[in-house]
């Protein structure tokens, strides 16, 4: 059974830095893109960052990039994305999913989400 | 970046009957296009993809079609566990982008 699990969300201060990890199981993850989406509250859904196979090839929104760091670590199964420079708009769940097809790709698999809040 | 319009942003409906739910993209996405099913207070899950194939596990009385750049998923005799909010997805190029939303609710 495919399983991916968030953790590393909460709240932080604008300006300030998080780091979101997910540990997926149930396949291999190293032959899967694996991508973060985002929900802001009440809102819809927003494709944040992707990342390829090996790591060697990662794909930011407008909005993240410079800010954001998506990163995987492939012998321990696990995903990340290093948030700095957070600011308000960037409240959201945020969703770890598996990415069938690449960078431009269908969502087949979402983990439970975590908060995170940028808030003074 | 393909703009999805998705239509209507909110639907009420009875239980067993049928509804159909629209999404417009603004160029051709090739059946590039997946539907997605979120229940309140839970992750999106995946229905549908490439417009018409059935995720593993999805019941059947969810269909999606297609014509043109305009993509419809029908869900046929509405359940209590089909109340949600629902989002299309196109596939075909980078970056992927989702439609609005809809949201179901039974009456």
């Amino acid at each position: 059974e495919v399983q991916l699990v968030e953790s590393g969300g909460g709240l932080v201060q604008p300006g300030r830095s998080l780091k979101l990890s997910c540990a997926a199981s149930g396949f291999t993850f190293s032959d899967y893109y694996m991508a973060w989406v985002r929900q802001a509250p009440t809102k819809g859904l927003e494709w944040v960052a992707s990342i390829s196979y090996d790591g060697g090839s990662t794909y930011y929104r407008d909005s993240v990039k410079g800010r954001f760091t998506i990163s995987r670590d492939n012998a321990k199964s696990s995903l990340y994305l290093q948030m700095d420079s957070l600011r308000s708009e960037d409240t959201a769940t945020y969703y770890c999913t598996r990415a069938g097809g690449g960078i431009a790709a269908t969502f087949d698999y979402w983990g439970q989400g975590v908060m995170v809040t940028v808030s003074s | 970046d393909i703009q999805m319009t998705q239509s209507p942003a909110s639907l009420s409906a009875s239980l067993g009957e049928t509804v159909s739910i629209e999404c417009l993209a603004s160029e051709d996405i090739y059946s590039n296009l997946a539907w997605y099913q979120q229940k309140p207070g839970k992750s999106p899950q995946l229905l549908i993809y490439y417009a018409s194939s059935l995720q593993d596990g999805v019941p059947s009385r969810f269909s999606g079609s297609e014509s043109g750049t305009q993509y419809s998923l029908e869900i046929n005799s509405l359940q209590p566990e089909d109340e949600g909010d629902y989002f299309c997805q196109q596939s075909y190029k980078f970056p992927p982008t989702f439609g609005g939303g809809t949201k179901l609710e039974l009456k």
